[in-house]
């Protein structure tokens, strides 16, 4: 596709609820970032993969977060057992190479928690 | 302790006057990428301008500029011509090369800029 595609846009849980974030990179990017942005705050990283390999999942808030992108392509976040403080924008991001100057991002999966 | 410091929380400006928007990044690589972006009240991240830690001249994109000064760690965006649609949050980030070898951009709290006629 022409951009980086998240679904879904809009998520509404209950606590203790598991959810699946999915999101398709632009076509031939490399690399892909996944970002947890809190009401009024600044994206915060979670994991970053570049092809299909899981080069840093030190954001990665709990073993609650898992992150995979198996074939190199498409790429889901999952939360186990959600919290409240769960409850953000969930922004996923893709470049063309490990160095590639420019990032794309997508408009991000709202997820709220009650 | 903070990569990226965006100082000023909210600004205001006049429809067609220019603005700046203040960043200021720590870091002790010599390789480093600076980044804007700007986040309107839809969400997405809008690419908006790159500068490279070895690129010799401020980078510009239409009328966004990047006041580039290396020596001081600042890389300020100055928009000319400030338009109504400019409002939005805009995002300072830079990109490292930490020993592992991913490029992993972090951001700064943000600026929210508000545009009146």
């Amino acid at each position: 596709g022409a951009g980086v595609s998240q679904s879904p846009r809009y998520k509404v849980a209950k606590r203790g609820q598991d959810v699946a974030l999915r999101c398709d990179p632009i076509s031939g990017h490399v690399s892909l970032f996944w970002y947890q942005q809190a009401l009024g705050q600044g994206p915060e990283f979670l994991t970053y993969f570049q092809n299909e390999a899981q080069l840093d999942k030190s954001g990665l808030p709990s073993d609650r977060f898992f992150a995979e992108r198996p074939e190199g392509s498409v790429s889901t976040l999952k939360i186990q057992r959600t919290q409240k403080e769960d409850s953000a924008v969930y922004l996923c991001a893709s470049s063309r190479a490990s160095s590639g100057n420019t990032i794309y991002f997508g408009e991000g999966s709202w997820l709220t928690v009650v | 302790a903070q990569k990226i410091t965006q100082t000023q929380p909210g600004m205001f400006v006049q429809e067609k006057e220019a603005v700046t928007l203040d960043c200021t990044y720590d870091t002790s690589d010599q390789s480093y990428g600076l980044f804007w972006y700007k986040q309107p009240s839809s969400g997405e991240m809008i690419f908006l301008i790159y500068q490279g830690s070895y690129d010799e001249q401020n980078a510009t994109e239409g009328r966004y500029s990047l006041n580039f000064q290396k020596a001081r760690k600042s890389a300020n965006l100055v928009i000319s011509a400030s338009q109504l649609g400019d409002s939005a949050m805009y995002f300072c980030a830079m990109r490292e090369v930490p020993l592992g070898g991913s490029y992993i951009p972090t951001f700064g709290r943000g600026t929210s800029l508000i545009v009146h006629p």
